[in-house]
C-alpha cells in the first residue's frame, strides 16, 4: 500500500513569515493528494488540495506544489497568522487495489507565535 | 448543507466493555468511511463503504470491530470488547461518490473514546 511520511512533525514561526511542510508517497499511482486542517478537539477540515495532472495550486495565503518525479509535495502558507496555528495532515489516495483509500501523514504542529 | 454527524462525542469505558459509534453521512454522499485517530498521528481507514456494501475493511480488526450501514445511510461501528490500546478519537468521514474519485473526503466532528 501507500506509504505517506511528513516532516517536520512541528513548527513554530513568528506571525508573518512562512511556513512549509513537506510530504513523500512512495505508490507513483497516486493521483489526488489533499491537505486537512485540524484545530484541537475539532474535526479535520480540507484546505487545499491537488491533482496529479497538475503541479501548483494556489488558494490566497496558502498553495501546494507537487513533484511527480520525486514523489513529494508540500504545503506553503505565507503571511502566517496566530489563526493559522492547528495540525496540519497531508494524505495521498491510491488508485491501485485499495480503491480510494485516504492515506495520511502523521501531521505537523503549527504554531505562529504574534 | 448540514456536515457530518456523529454520536456520542465522548465515551469512556472500561476494557472488555463494548461500545458502539453513530454516523450520519452528508445527505446523499454515497461512500462513509470510518477513521481511527490514535492521538499524535493521522487518521487511519478502519472501513470504507459505498451505499450499504463493503469495499475496504482490509485495515479493521475483524475479532473485536463491527460496522455496518444497512440502509447505505447511517453507519455505526462497534468495539466489542474494547482494549486499552482502541483508546482515540473515532471519525467519520463521507464524500459523493468514493471509489477512485479525486474528491473532498468531508469529516464529522468525531467520538473520542477513553478505555480505562
Amino acid at each position: 500500500g501507500e506509504n505517506v511520511e511528513q516532516h517536520p512533525s512541528t513548527l513554530s514561526v513568528q506571525e508573518g513569515d512562512s511556513a512549509v511542510i513537506k510530504c513523500t508517497y512512495s505508490d507513483s499511482a497516486s493521483n489526488y493528494f489533499p491537505w486537512y486542517k485540524q484545530e484541537l478537539g475539532k474535526r479535520p477540515q480540507l484546505i487545499i488540495d491537488i491533482r496529479s495532472n497538475v503541479g501548483e495550486k494556489k488558494d490566497q495565503r496558502i498553495a501546494v506544489t507537487l513533484n511527480k518525479t520525486a514523489k513529494h509535495f508540500s504545503l506553503h502558507i505565507t503571511e502566517t497568522q496566530p489563526e493559522d496555528s492547528a495540525v496540519y495532515f497531508c494524505a495521498a489516495k491510491g488508485r491501485g487495489s485499495t480503491l480510494g483509500r485516504l492515506y495520511f501523514g502523521r501531521g505537523t504542529q503549527l504554531t505562529v507565535w504574534p | 448543507e448540514a456536515g457530518v454527524a456523529q454520536s456520542p462525542r465522548y465515551k469512556i469505558i472500561e476494557k472488555r466493555q463494548s461500545v458502539a459509534f453513530w454516523c450520519n453521512p452528508i445527505s446523499g454522499h454515497a461512500t462513509l468511511y470510518w477513521y481511527q485517530q490514535i492521538l499524535g498521528q493521522g487518521p487511519k481507514l478502519l472501513i470504507q463503504f459505498q451505499n450499504n456494501g463493503v469495499v475496504d475493511d482490509s485495515q479493521l480488526p475483524k475479532d473485536r470491530f463491527s460496522a455496518e450501514r444497512l440502509k447505505g445511510v447511517d453507519s455505526t461501528l462497534k468495539i466489542q470488547p474494547a482494549k486499552l490500546e482502541d483508546s482515540a478519537v473515532y471519525l467519520c468521514a463521507s464524500s459523493l461518490l468514493g471509489g477512485r474519485a479525486e474528491e473532498t473526503q468531508y469529516f464529522g466532528p468525531g467520538t473520542r473514546l477513553l478505555v480505562l
